[in-house]
């Protein structure tokens, strides 16, 4: 089953703006993850942000979580033709039962 | 270094057929995880095994098993294969840090005709 839920489903912008995403989940968690994946092939990991965190940078990507509503939220700064993908959160309970994925984001960047 | 590989990349199977899809970690990485991929929902956790021991698995029917070898590589596999079984299925390998990021192979397509 799945834990998360992205929001939206799906999301179109113009090359150079901001795309935000948001993830929303059930249970207690160690750490929240987001992946990118194109075109059905294998994911990519960009971000971790623990439990314990509230807001994370790498590059162009801001993640911010918030433990007491269950949810976090992706952020891609200036966005390219190439950023184009399928953009999954998921969960990390820190137990053996793996990471529990949400239905994900179709983001299009148009040129 | 080398990211985690599959093999095959894709494959064509009927109903009733068995399959053993195979996955190499990165090296050094002792956890290896399998997720199944079904088109146009997000991954599904299927296994994790750590030090050739299953620590962990999803709710899937025992047609689906798996193994890890002494070297960490590790093989799924599916008997009586059925039309629902088509997906993608990703192998993901994890360092001895225990939470931390998965990196994830490209996936083996499998399709039940």
């Amino acid at each position: 089953s799945q834990q998360g839920e992205e929001d939206p489903q799906a999301l179109s912008i113009q090359e150079g703006e901001n795309a935000t995403m948001n993830c929303s989940y059930k249970t207690s968690i160690n750490n929240l993850q987001w992946y990118r994946q194109n075109s059905g092939r294998g994911l990519v990991h960009l971000i971790l942000i623990r439990s314990n965190e509230r807001e994370k940078h790498s590059g162009r990507l801001r993640v911010t979580l918030d433990t007491s509503k269950k949810s976090s939220s992706l952020l891609i700064t200036a966005s390219r033709a190439a950023d184009t993908a399928s953009y999954f959160c998921a969960t990390d309970g820190g137990g053996a039962d793996g990471l529990t994925f949400g239905k994900g984001t179709h983001l299009i960047i148009q040129p | 270094d080398a990211g985690v590989t599959q093999s095959p990349t894709h494959l064509i199977k009927t109903r009733g057929q068995h399959v053993t899809l195979r996955c190499s970690p990165i090296s050094g990485h002792k956890s290896v995880s399998w997720y199944q991929q079904v088109l146009g929902q997000g991954p599904q956790f299927i296994f994790q095994y750590y030090e050739k021991e299953e620590r962990g698995r999803g709710n899937f029917p025992d047609r689906f098993s798996a193994r890890q070898f002494p070297n960490y590589s590790s093989e799924l596999n599916v008997n009586a294969l059925l039309l629902g079984d088509s997906a993608l299925y990703l192998c993901a390998s994890r360092g001895q840090v225990r939470y931390n990021e998965q990196f994830f192979g490209p996936g083996t397509r499998l399709t039940v005709l």
